[in-house]
């Protein structure tokens, strides 16, 4: 099982829709949870931090499920700008600094 | 946050040889690292680049095959070593300015592109 994973999509939505994206990790002891954007061959950027009460920051809220070891990323009114791959992130446990990216979630939004 | 270069953006080697690919931060960071992205997926650590000390190494990655330089605080090469085309794939270097155990976040280069022959 891959410690982190995601749907790969694609998710095709119109301009205006809302999307979720979903991810679980298997190391129950991880602290710390990210999503970050990644543009088509481009280096991935930090989108957010995400914490266990949840935080939001204009059109992206993020979720954290500590018991289902599940993080949650909404995009609502999604923009054309918002197509990317977005990768789910967990720190590996007892590694000092190492980050553990889950495959992406493909998605592609369309006039 | 760091801004970070990396040389070559892109490269077209011949198998058997060498690349060295560096990596250069506008200022002092603590750890330096250094990922694997194939076509079609998603980050691989390859191995922390600790200044004054030898690489820490991941899990199928070994310095003979990528031996890793950190001279200071601002700067680290990767080389990967006797290429082959399943080489080819895009190589970043991030970074993370927090010093503290558990990682605030990392800032990426803008990686570099290899194809092997």
């Amino acid at each position: 099982r891959k410690e982190v994973e995601q749907d790969p999509g694609p998710f095709n939505v119109p301009e205006g829709a809302t999307v979720a994206f979903n991810c679980t990790y298997s190391n129950s002891a991880s602290q710390s949870f990210f999503w970050y954007r990644q543009d088509c061959r481009k280096e991935p950027k930090l989108l957010m931090s995400v914490y266990s009460s949840g935080n939001e920051d204009g059109r992206f809220t993020a979720q954290l499920n500590r018991a289902s070891q599940y993080i949650s990323l909404l995009i609502r009114d999604s923009k054309l700008s918002d197509s990317a791959t977005y990768l789910c992130v967990v720190n590996r446990v007892g590694g000092y600094n190492k980050l553990i990216f889950g495959a992406g979630t493909r998605l592609a939004v369309h006039p | 946050s760091a801004v970070i270069s990396q040389k070559p953006s892109r490269d077209i080697c011949q198998r058997g040889t060498s690349l060295t690919i560096q990596c250069q931060v506008d200022s002092q960071v603590t750890m330096m690292f250094w990922y694997r992205q194939q076509p079609g997926q998603s980050l691989t650590l390859i191995a922390t680049a600790n200044q004054g000390s030898e690489a820490t190494y991941e899990s199928g990655f070994v310095i003979d095959k990528f031996p890793i330089s950190r001279p200071n605080l601002t700067f680290s090469t990767l080389t990967v070593s006797n290429m082959s085309p399943e080489d080819s794939s895009i190589y970043l270097c991030s970074v993370d300015s927090s010093g503290r155990a558990v990682t605030d976040t990392q800032y990426f280069g803008p990686g570099t592109r290899l194809t092997v022959l």
